[in-house]
């Protein structure tokens, strides 16, 4: 299958900085991308989806100024979370979208553990 | 009420063990369903895809869709250790959005 690889797999940061992950489909290029978090013991929740070249489509309740999406090519898209705290501790999985003839499969990064302490 | 309905388990199994793991959906306007296995702290891996009704097999793994009760099932046959994970269906409508269950986790003992 296609491979996605997502970036670092693990952060520690202090609470009030900024944290970068970076989602990269290695052997296609994805015209969209998807960011979800993921609470232990819990299913995966949708934050937004990442078309390139254009503005993010962020989910009821996700605060587009705190979870900022670029995803300016083909083969990239980074979340940063910007200002964070303890509460945004959580693990963070990134997915894309392949046709594969007839409907389209998503393939999902390994997922990026952030701890704000 | 919930679009996709998955029991949370965890279902405990002894190895070689046939595991049959469920998930309920209300929305009729799903079309394609999967299935991911996910370990801990590790992202979802896809297993089975299907998107029509009737029954996919895949070595041990078969994953049966009946659209008319809006149920999806995922049987596998000879369970191993190596199966522990939390399984997550997922389903979308064509547009890509995938919408997930809870997952359910399995442990399958030696």
């Amino acid at each position: 299958g296609a491979v996605v690889s997502q970036h670092p797999s693990r952060v520690i940061c202090k609470s009030g900085t900024s944290v970068k992950i970076e989602c990269r489909s290695l052997d296609f290029q994805a015209t969209t991308m998807f960011w979800y978090r993921q609470f232990p013991k819990k299913s995966l929740m949708l934050m937004a989806t990442s078309n390139e070249g254009s503005k993010a489509t962020y989910e009821q309740g996700v605060e587009k100024d705190k979870f900022l999406i670029n995803h300016a090519s083909l083969t990239l898209s980074t979340l940063t979370v910007t200002s964070a705290h303890p509460e945004d501790s959580s693990f963070y999985i990134c997915s894309a979208s392949v046709w594969t003839g007839g409907t389209t499969e998503a393939f999902f990064g390994q997922g990026t553990r952030l701890t704000v302490v | 009420q919930k679009e996709v309905e998955q029991d949370p388990g965890p279902l405990s199994v002894p190895e070689g063990a046939i595991v049959s793991l469920n998930c309920t959906y209300s929305n009729s306007a799903f079309q394609y369903f999967m299935w991911y296995r996910q370990y801990s702290r590790k992202g979802p891996e896809l297993l089975m895809y299907t998107y029509s009704s009737g029954n996919k097999e895949d070595g041990r793994f078969t994953a049966q869709v009946d659209k008319s009760s809006k149920y999806i099932s995922l049987f596998i046959r000879d369970s191993q250790p190596s199966d522990s994970a939390t399984y997550l269906c997922a389903m979308h409508t064509g547009f890509q959005k995938l919408v997930f269950g809870t997952g359910t986790r399995l442990l399958v003992s030696p």
